[in-house]
């Protein structure tokens, strides 16, 4: 069965760069994938970041950026804000019409 | 205004079944693709289902053959069966929009408990 990795937490300090990426347990994350990002706040639904590897939703700020890095997608944010603490998830369309949900990112903004 | 509103869920026992309702507003729903994702306890979200605007049907594996999806043109509303509920199946679910591979709307979610 195929896994989406995802780092459990991550850290970084206000107005720093961060990184997160979302693997494969078996291959090479590519655009075929169609990855999304999604950012979730406690009790909250989840909110859209990224989708299709690098398209910004609607009103999201443009420190967050989508990516292919190496075999992983990538989600970074740029210059990130105390409001960017949150739970950050993506997820793989691995086609036949079903999708898979990495474990999700912790993100500290401290 | 885009709306999704999730009802249905509650207590129920193992071996149990629930029918999840998702009344949608500003959004057609069978001219749209139709996910249920869920998110047990603490834990990372978990896609369940999907629905496609010809009626394809496609589930995670560990819910083929007990949950069913489906829609009501005439209600514009989706809905999820879920028959011979686990434990492990105790969730929040949401409906969601699914939109160019990704999920671009989601209601505010129901909550379902297995327990005994």
């Amino acid at each position: 069965q195929t896994v989406v990795t995802q780092e459990p937490s991550f850290s970084v300090s206000p107005g720093g760069t961060v990184t997160l990426t979302c693997g494969l347990s078996s291959g090479s994350v590519s655009t075929n994938y169609y990855p999304s990002w999604y950012q979730q706040t406690p009790g909250q639904p989840p909110r859209t970041l990224i989708y299709t590897t690098n398209i910004r939703s609607s009103g999201v700020p443009d420190r967050f950026s989508g990516s292919i890095l190496g075999s992983k997608a990538a989600l970074t944010i740029t210059g990130a804000q105390t409001d960017d603490e949150s739970v950050y998830y993506c997820v793989l369309y691995m086609g036949s019409g079903t999708w898979v949900f990495g474990g999700g990112t912790k993100l500290t903004v401290l | 205004e885009v709306q999704l509103v999730e009802s249905g869920g509650g207590l129920v026992q193992p071996g149990g079944s629930l029918r999840l309702s998702c009344a949608a507003s500003g959004f057609t729903v069978s001219n749209n693709y139709w996910s249920w994702v869920r998110q047990a306890p603490g834990k990372g979200l978990e896609w369940v289902s999907v629905i496609y605007s010809a009626g394809n049907t496609y589930y995670e594996d560990s819910v083929k053959g007990r949950f069913t999806i489906s829609r009501d043109s005439s209600k514009n509303t989706l809905f999820l069966q879920m028959n011979s509920l686990r434990d492990e199946d105790t969730a929040v679910y949401y409906c969601a929009r699914n939109w160019n591979y990704q999920f671009d709307n989601w209601g505010q979610g129901t909550l379902v408990t297995v327990s005994s």
